[in-house]
């Protein structure tokens, strides 16, 4: 069954370094998304992606991050100047455009811990 | 800012037993999707529901989606130690590419 892949599993940063997280979506899926989650909190949405460029981003998504699909399997999520409170699992997600509701499907996630 | 409430947040009952988990938003959804999450893995999609009273099963699992689609419950029948583990509602407010709103989760153990 054809699933989404993140990597690493585990990204260990200095805080103020930039960070990179990747994702392989569904391969004829053409939404994407990054969600956080922090430790015992609740899996909250950053930013969803369509068409090249980014459909709706939350208020926790600021001028720290951005997203980029740079080529036509990869899904970037980039923290420009990483800090404490950064540290969580982050989960990239996809999902098919048809009509009607389409469901996402997530990876694995990234835990990223910020030093 | 939507708020999507579950309840109850844990539950542990006896295997074999039966449970319900609820779902509750003062908003109504365009969908409603439940995922399971093990520990240090991210969210299963088990099931979506769309239509406003749509009933859906998953084996011992039956879904049910509110009237007014501003609710839904996981009602598991017979429940085994399998069961075990992180329940999450999510809901989508709009379509297309919106973010989906996750509620805390219900942290179900099934004792043997």
């Amino acid at each position: 069954e054809p699933e989404v892949t993140q990597t690493p599993s585990h990204q260990v940063t200095q805080m103020g370094q930039e960070v990179i997280l990747r994702c392989v979506p569904i391969s004829n899926h053409l939404y994407f998304y990054w969600y956080r989650q922090i430790l015992g909190q609740k899996v909250e949405f950053l930013v969803s992606f369509y068409n090249n460029e980014i459909s709706e981003k939350s208020e926790i998504f600021d001028d720290q991050f951005s997203v980029e699909r740079p080529d036509g399997s990869n899904f970037t999520l980039k923290i420009r100047s990483t800090k404490l409170e950064d540290s969580a699992m982050y989960f990239c997600a996809s999902s098919e455009a048809t009509w009607g509701y389409q469901p996402q499907h997530f990876g694995d996630g990234t835990r990223l811990s910020i030093l | 800012t939507q708020l999507l409430e579950q309840s109850p947040q844990f539950l542990s009952i006896q295997e074999g037993e039966n449970l319900t988990v609820y779902c509750n938003s003062s908003s109504v959804f365009s969908s409603l999707q439940w995922y399971r999450q093990e520990p240090g893995e991210g969210p299963v999609l088990l099931v979506t529901v769309v239509t406003g009273g749509e009933v859906k099963k998953l084996k011992r699992l039956t879904f049910q989606f509110g009237d007014a689609r501003k609710d839904s419950s996981l009602h598991i029948t017979a429940a085994q130690t399998g069961d075990t583990g992180l329940y999450l509602c999510a809901g989508d407010y709009g379509g297309g590419a919106d973010g989906l709103t996750f509620g805390k989760g219900t942290h179900l153990i099934i004792q043997p």
